[in-house]
């Protein structure tokens, strides 16, 4: 069975620290995995998708790596900002299982 | 840009009461989804369509019945509502199905069932 797990359940950074979220999963025979962001009482937004094939992808200041051998990925925010503050969710897409799997998401607050 | 909309924002229902939550997208979307969120887990997908004309159980599909109305609809129906589908519930789309496709997500309905 596929899972996903995120440590840590919530974090708090002074503004402008460089900082790393972390996603695993146990099966590593996926074909892709997100990261998504969510604000308090809103949808997701998709951050970056990552194909099984890559090793990482980046947007802005934001940087998604992923290891498909040790079931890691994790997302890089460097130089964050209050702006930054929400809830972070990986979710991976597994062809034997045939659905996006998420994990129960990282709480962010950037504080000035 | 629309993307995907939702409605109700809100409700609150009775034990044993039905309704159907209405999702739409305008972005020419082959696949819709429903979530549902509860604290402290993941989403957990309910039904999904892959395309017009299909309809799929995910993860937790009982309770539950969805309608893929056309191209841009898709809506969930509770028949008999129960105080463990209580939840947020999320409609989603992507171009084609989520194999490698970004998925976008409506703003939710919180659903309060006493």
């Amino acid at each position: 069975k596929q899972e996903v797990t995120q440590i840590p359940a919530a974090l708090s950074v002074p503004e402008g620290e460089n900082l790393v979220l972390n996603c695993s999963f146990t099966d590593s025979a996926i074909y892709n995995l997100q990261w998504f962001r969510q604000d308090p009482g809103k949808g997701l937004t998709s951050l970056l998708l990552i194909q099984s094939s890559q090793r990482e992808q980046t947007s802005g200041r934001l940087n998604a790596s992923l290891d498909k051998s040790s079931g890691r990925s994790t997302l890089y925010i460097a130089a964050s900002q209050p702006g930054d503050s929400a809830t972070y969710l990986c979710a991976v897409f597994s062809g034997g299982y045939n659905k996006l799997i998420f994990g129960a998401g990282t709480r962010l607050a950037v504080h000035p | 840009n629309a993307g995907v909309t939702q409605t109700p924002k809100f409700q609150v229902l009775k034990t044993g009461q039905s309704m159907t939550l209405q999702c739409a997208q305008d972005m020419n979307h082959n696949s819709m989804y429903w979530y549902r969120q509860d604290p402290g887990m993941g989403l957990r997908l309910i039904y999904y369509s892959a395309s017009e004309g299909t309809t799929d159980k995910g993860e937790v599909p009982n309770g539950y019945n969805v309608s893929r109305l056309n191209k841009r609809e898709f809506s969930l129906r509770l028949e008999s509502a129960a105080p463990s589908q209580t939840s947020v519930y999320f409609c989603a789309s992507s171009e084609g199905y989520a194999t490698n496709e970004k998925l976008f997500f409506g703003s939710g309905t919180q659903l309060s069932v006493l």
